[in-house]
C-alpha cells in the first residue's frame, strides 16, 4: 500500500520560502500524478498544483506567480517550493497521489502544518 | 478560478439520508464529470469516497452515493450513522486541468 509524507520547517519566516518535500513509499513514484494541497486552520482545502512523474506540472492560477513544484524520481520524493510567504500561507500542507491529472486524490499524506511568522 | 459552493452545514437523524450539493460552473462541473468527494475527520487527512461522479472506491460502504445534473453534483449518504459525521468537500477538475475544491459541508447526526 503506498504511503506519503510530507517533511520541512513548521516555522517559516515572512518573505521567506517555504519548502516542503514529500516521500513516497510501498510504489514507484513513477506513472502517476502528484498534488500538494493545503488546508488553513478552521478553513477549507486549496489545490497548489500537481507535477507527473515525466515532469509536467499545472499549477492553481492563484498561487502559479510562487510555486514551484519539482520531481526526484531516483528518491521517491516530490517538492514544494513557495515563495515570498505571508501569514495567509499558514495551513497544513497535503501531499497526493492521482492516476492521472483527471484521476481523484486517492492517497493522501497525513498532513504538516507550516506557520509563517517572524 | 473560483470554489465550488457547497451548504456549510447539513443534519439529519440516525438511519435518515441526507445529500449534499456541490454547484460549479461551466469551466469544471458543467463540462466535465471528474467531480470527486472527501471525507475528513478533525486532525485527518481527507479520504477519497466518491469519485467521476458516481464511482466507490474499494471499502467505501454503499451507503454513500453520488450523482450529477449540469453544473451541480451531489453526495448522498443513506442509513446515517454517527461515524458519518464530519466535514465533506467536493472537487471537480476543470477546462484549464486543473483542480477546484468545495467550500466544505460540516455534517452533524443528531
Amino acid at each position: 500500500q503506498v504511503q506519503l509524507q510530507e517533511s520541512g520547517p513548521g516555522l517559516v519566516k515572512p518573505s521567506e520560502t517555504l519548502s516542503l518535500t514529500c516521500t513516497v513509499s510501498g510504489g514507484s513514484i513513477s506513472s502517476y500524478y502528484w498534488s500538494w494541497i493545503r488546508q488553513p486552520p478552521g478553513k477549507g482545502l486549496e489545490w497548489i498544483g500537481y507535477i507527473s512523474y515525466s515532469g509536467t506540472t499545472n499549477y492553481n492560477p492563484s498561487l502559479e506567480s510562487r510555486v514551484t513544484i519539482s520531481v526526484d524520481t531516483s528518491k521517491n520524493q516530490f517538492y514544494l517550493n513557495l515563495s515570498s510567504v505571508t501569514a495567509a500561507d499558514t495551513a497544513v500542507y497535503y501531499c497526493a497521489r492521482q492516476g492521472g491529472y483527471q484521476s481523484p486524490f486517492q492517497h493522501w499524506g497525513q498532513g504538516t502544518l507550516v506557520i509563517v511568522s517572524s | 478560478q473560483s470554489a465550488l459552493t457547497q451548504p456549510a452545514s447539513v443534519s439529519g437523524s440516525p438511519g435518515q439520508s441526507i445529500t449534499i450539493s456541490c454547484t460549479g460552473t461551466n469551466s469544471d462541473l458543467d463540462t466535465y464529470s471528474y467531480v470527486s468527494w472527501y471525507q475528513q475527520h478533525p486532525g485527518k487527512a481527507p479520504k477519497l469516497m466518491i469519485y467521476d461522479v458516481s464511482r466507490r472506491p474499494s471499502g467505501v460502504s454503499n451507503r454513500f452515493s453520488g450523482s450529477k445534473s449540469g453544473n451541480t453534483a451531489s453526495l448522498t449518504i443513506s442509513g446515517l450513522q454517527a461515524e458519518d459525521e464530519s466535514d465533506y468537500y467536493c472537487s471537480s477538475c476543470t477546462t484549464n486541468s486543473t483542480w477546484v475544491f468545495g467550500g466544505g459541508t460540516k455534517l452533524t447526526v443528531l
